[in-house]
């Protein structure tokens, strides 16, 4: 298994381009979610998916969108490009365990983006 | 929106010493998981406490759930190089589609 995959690994954009971030997982998990991480700080939700074709805002949601159009691919698309979206992008799956409500949540690698 | 602040921000020991990383929120959480990160990748859960007052042991590593379900530790035992990263703590509350809430992040530096 190759777990959760992302590409780009780096990016850099002008303001006011777009561009979309690739996220797939195989390990056939429900949920999705896509996090940005600023330098020395944890991560903010932007948005997650329990399943395909259901998606919902998390708490920065603003400047991006997503679809889940099948259960491996979560894509996010930047439009409009602008320097507060500079950060490392992370998608992350996660499936319930036992009927106990235990969710671990598997990362991939990391987006690495400068909007300049 | 829930909170989650950990202190210290930015730690760095000599190999050997002990040391504790806090988290507290003012919010209630049903679980709480503790993710290590390392440079350059994305961050690997160390474990999930879910009871009021447990405590997990991971080798060196010792994390406790705080009785109220508010707040949680993680201390490590005699810290060696391989321990160094950034630990997040991250609070979990049931039928939110599992989203975390994730605490500012402990940057450690563990030297020799």
């Amino acid at each position: 298994n190759a777990g959760v995959t992302q590409t780009p690994k780096f990016r850099i954009l002008k303001i006011g381009q777009s561009m979309t971030l690739q996220c797939a997982q195989d390990m056939n998990h429900n949920y999705m979610y896509w996090y940005r991480q600023d330098p020395g700080m944890g991560l903010k939700l932007i948005y997650y998916s329990v399943g395909a074709g259901i998606t919902d805002k998390g708490e920065v949601p603003n400047g991006y969108n997503v679809s889940r159009s099948t259960t491996e691919d979560f894509p996010l698309r930047l439009e409009l490009a602008a320097p507060s979206q500079t950060s490392v992008y992370f998608c992350a799956s996660s499936q319930r365990r036992t009927a106990y409500t235990l969710y671990e949540q598997y990362f991939g690698p990391g987006t690495r983006l400068t909007v300049t | 929106t829930q909170l989650l602040e950990q202190s210290p921000q930015f730690l760095s020991i000599q190999e050997g010493e002990n040391l504790t990383v806090y988290c507290n929120s003012s919010s209630v959480f049903s679980s709480l998981q503790w993710y290590r990160q390392e440079p350059g990748e994305g961050p690997v859960l160390l474990v999930t406490v879910v009871t009021g007052g447990e405590v997990k042991k991971l080798k060196r590593l010792t994390f406790q759930f705080g009785d109220a379900r508010k707040d949680s530790s993680l201390h490590i035992t005699a810290a060696q190089p391989g321990d160094t990263g950034l630990y997040l703590c991250a609070g979990m509350n049931t039928g939110t589609a599992s989203k975390l809430t994730f605490g500012t992040g402990t940057r450690l530096q563990v030297t020799l």
